[in-house]
């Protein structure tokens, strides 16, 4: 079973508000992916990163930011949230196998 | 382009009866791999099966199967004997291993499927 973390589950926010998404794996895994989903669509890969200190932007263009100080750690940061940052963020890390492992997701309601 | 085209946004099958979920794809990569994924209700990515694109055999894990035909550039996931719980969105993923797209899993549009009892 992976283990691959996301925090918070849900949350609901005001806009303007600055959030971090939490995503934290005890794989070892180098490398990192932030996937946003709206509901009943197809994920879509905002941010990766296969290292330490190595962080890329996804296909989808996005707003938020990410960090990897730390190789268990990449969360994900967006300064001023607006009510259009609504949808599911999932975290996923991989090793050398090709399976992607998944986080819970963080479900995000901007109001 | 569509790399990974799912076309049935919705599927039902009867309990205990199989059931075909399509998948194609496109690339130019000669090495590369496919995933199916299952995402129930409560939103969690559930990997269900890998198939190389070396790989001569289908790939098969318990109840699912994977009908990969290279040449038409499919990779169907077949479940055997359904049970109510395999009611969920289905994922169809590819992994390219070559240039920019190294690593990255592409997604499909995702089948709901509905097992009914």
């Amino acid at each position: 079973e992976a283990d691959i973390y996301q925090t918070p589950r849900y949350l609901v926010i005001g806009t303007g508000k600055k959030i971090t998404l939490e995503c934290s794996q005890t794989m070892g895994h180098d490398k990192m992916y932030w996937y946003q989903q709206d509901p009943g669509m197809e994920l879509h890969l905002i941010h990766y990163s296969y290292g330490v200190n190595s962080t890329e932007k996804g296909d989808l263009s996005s707003e938020s930011t990410v960090s990897r100080i730390r190789t268990e750690h990449f969360p994900l940061t967006l300064e001023s949230a607006r009510p259009s940052h609504t949808s599911q963020y999932l975290c996923a890390s991989s090793e050398y196998t090709d399976e992607q492992y998944f986080g819970p997701g963080t479900r995000l309601t901007v109001t | 382009a569509q790399k990974i085209t799912q076309t049935q946004p919705g599927m039902f099958v009867q309990e205990k009866e199989a059931v075909t979920l399509d998948c194609t794809y496109d690339t130019s990569d000669q090495s590369y791999g496919l995933f199916w994924y299952k995402q129930p209700s409560s939103g969690e990515m559930i990997f269900l099966i890998y198939q190389g694109s070396y790989d001569e055999q289908n790939a098969t894990e318990g109840r699912y199967s994977l009908n990969f035909q290279k040449a038409r550039k499919s990779a169907n996931l077949v479940i055997s004997a359904s049970q109510l719980g395999d009611s969920a969105m289905y994922f169809c993923a590819m992994r390219e291993r070559s240039g920019t797209s190294y690593g990255k899993l592409t997604f499909g549009q995702g089948t709901i499927l509905t097992v009914h009892p």
